[in-house]
């Protein structure tokens, strides 16, 4: 079983859609949790760092951690085509520094 | 935030040269820095983490002395593909944070071509 498990998509919406994505993972020594977003040939952009279970807003998107079912979600409102890009989920221990990634959704928002 | 610049974006070399990429914290200090490599369509494989003046860790099956690591500053890291191959071909992605609960910053990423 992988530590972290993310669909890889591709999901495609039409604009304006609410969207979920979605990963689970299998650590529970995880503490940080983040998404991020990827364009094609470029680095990876964080969008949400979050810590323990919880809710966080930032602008269109909604990041949430539930610990007691090792479930990370991140949902976009209202999305819009310049959206499309991969999403990779990230996590990290309390104390360590080394990130687990998911193996990222590529998301495809059409006008 | 907190911006990472790496550079070349895109570089084309001849098998059996050398390669040196560079990673700079431009508005904060880095005390560590790790180094990715990802494949087309593929995730983030962690190379190796970058510490500030000592030598660097190497994930299982990285081999060292073909990507030799330098962090001599708090805001620079480097590293050298050696006698590049076909096969080392790929996109490489440094990354930093300002400290241990801090979230890691990418660069954009440098996609080698080994011909």
């Amino acid at each position: 079983q992988k530590e972290v498990e993310q669909d890889p998509g591709p999901l495609s919406v039409p604009e304006g859609a609410i969207v979920s994505l979605n990963c689970t993972y299998s650590n529970s020594a995880f503490q940080y949790f983040m998404w991020y977003r990827q364009y094609s040939r470029k680095g990876p952009e964080l969008l949400m760092y979050t810590y323990s279970s919880g809710n966080k807003e930032d602008g269109r998107f909604t990041a949430q951690v539930d610990k007691s079912s090792k479930y990370i979600s991140l949902f976009i409102r209202d999305s819009q085509p310049s959206d499309s890009a991969t999403y990779l989920c990230a996590q990290r221990e309390e104390y360590g520094n080394k990130l687990v990634f998911g193996a990222g959704t590529i998301l495809r928002v059409k006008s | 935030g907190a911006v990472v610049s790496q550079h070349p974006s895109r570089v084309i070399c001849k098998s059996g040269t050398s390669v040196k990429i560079e990673c700079r914290s431009l508005d904060f200090q880095a005390t560590t820095m790790f180094w990715y490599r990802q494949f087309p369509k593929q995730s983030l494989m962690l190379m190796a983490t970058s510490n500030e003046g000592s030598k660097a860790t190497y994930e299982q099956g990285v081999e060292k002395d073909k990507f030799l690591i330098n962090h001599a500053s708090l805001t620079l890291s480097t590293l050298t593909v050696t006698s590049a191959h076909p096969e080392d071909s790929s996109f490489y992605i440094c990354s930093g944070s300002r400290g241990v609960n801090s979230p890691l910053h990418f660069g954009n990423g440098t996609r080698l071509t080994v011909t």
